[in-house]
């Protein structure tokens, strides 16, 4: 059964320092998105590819954050310098978008905690 | 913003019953989609429904959309325990090309054996 993998699934750090998330999108799939996740916010749309270019990255902090896809099987997720309100759990997904009826392949996301 | 908000917050129901959420949303849409969340996992696709459907089935779930009140709701018939996670409704936008979703808060389910 392919799935989205997402590595690490924790990690813990003390503040300032840089936070790489990786996410391996299902074979085949044309869209990627990061979603952060957190009590108060919920579920919040952070950036997406199709064909590994950025269509949007509104909802990231561009100071601190970015995202990348280096090749179709591997999109980054960096933050640098991390602040504790970024602790959240990441989600990575994936879907094959033909038309505007597509669901979404969800990874098991990267619990961060920032110190 | 075009998330949908899902409602209750929280349910908590007996194995046996049946569990309705609802989810309301504020722009017009192409689909909305149900998702599952089981504590410490990522999102699982349950359903989606066109904009041009009223009501749609799968397995125990059934889902309706009304369009002209914009809201929608997913009943799981005959609860189980392992029907116990968070529910949430995402939408897209009509004329999004893109194929962002937005999504809710989620709607807490536990049901009791």
């Amino acid at each position: 059964d392919a799935r989205v993998t997402q590595t690490p699934r924790h990690k813990v750090t003390e503040m300032g320092q840089e936070v790489t998330m990786r996410c391996q999108p299902i074979l085949g799939h044309n869209t990627v998105f990061w979603y952060r996740q957190t009590m108060m916010q919920g579920l919040e749309l952070l950036a997406y590819f199709r064909n590994r270019a950025p269509l949007d990255d509104s909802g990231m902090p561009k100071d601190r954050f970015s995202a990348e896809m280096p090749d179709a099987t591997l999109a980054t997720l960096k933050i640098q310098p991390s602040e504790p309100r970024d602790s959240a759990v990441y989600f990575c997904a994936s879907g094959l978008y033909r038309d505007n009826n597509s669901p979404l392949h969800f990874g098991n996301g990267t619990r961060l905690t920032v110190t | 913003s075009q998330q949908g908000e899902e409602d209750p917050q929280a349910l908590s129901i007996q194995e046996g019953e049946n569990a309705t959420m609802n989810c309301s949303y504020k722009t017009s849409i192409n689909n909305l989609q149900w998702y599952r969340q089981n504590s410490g996992r990522g999102l699982v696709h349950l359903i989606l429904i066109r904009s041009n459907e009223r009501e749609k089935h799968s397995g125990r779930l059934r889902v309706t959309l009304d369009t002209s009140k914009k809201s929608s709701s997913l009943l799981i018939t005959a609860s189980r325990a392992a029907d116990t996670a968070s529910y949430f409704c995402a939408t897209d936008g009509r004329g999004s090309t893109l194929g962002r979703l937005y999504f809710g808060r989620g709607t807490q389910l536990t049901v009791w054996p």
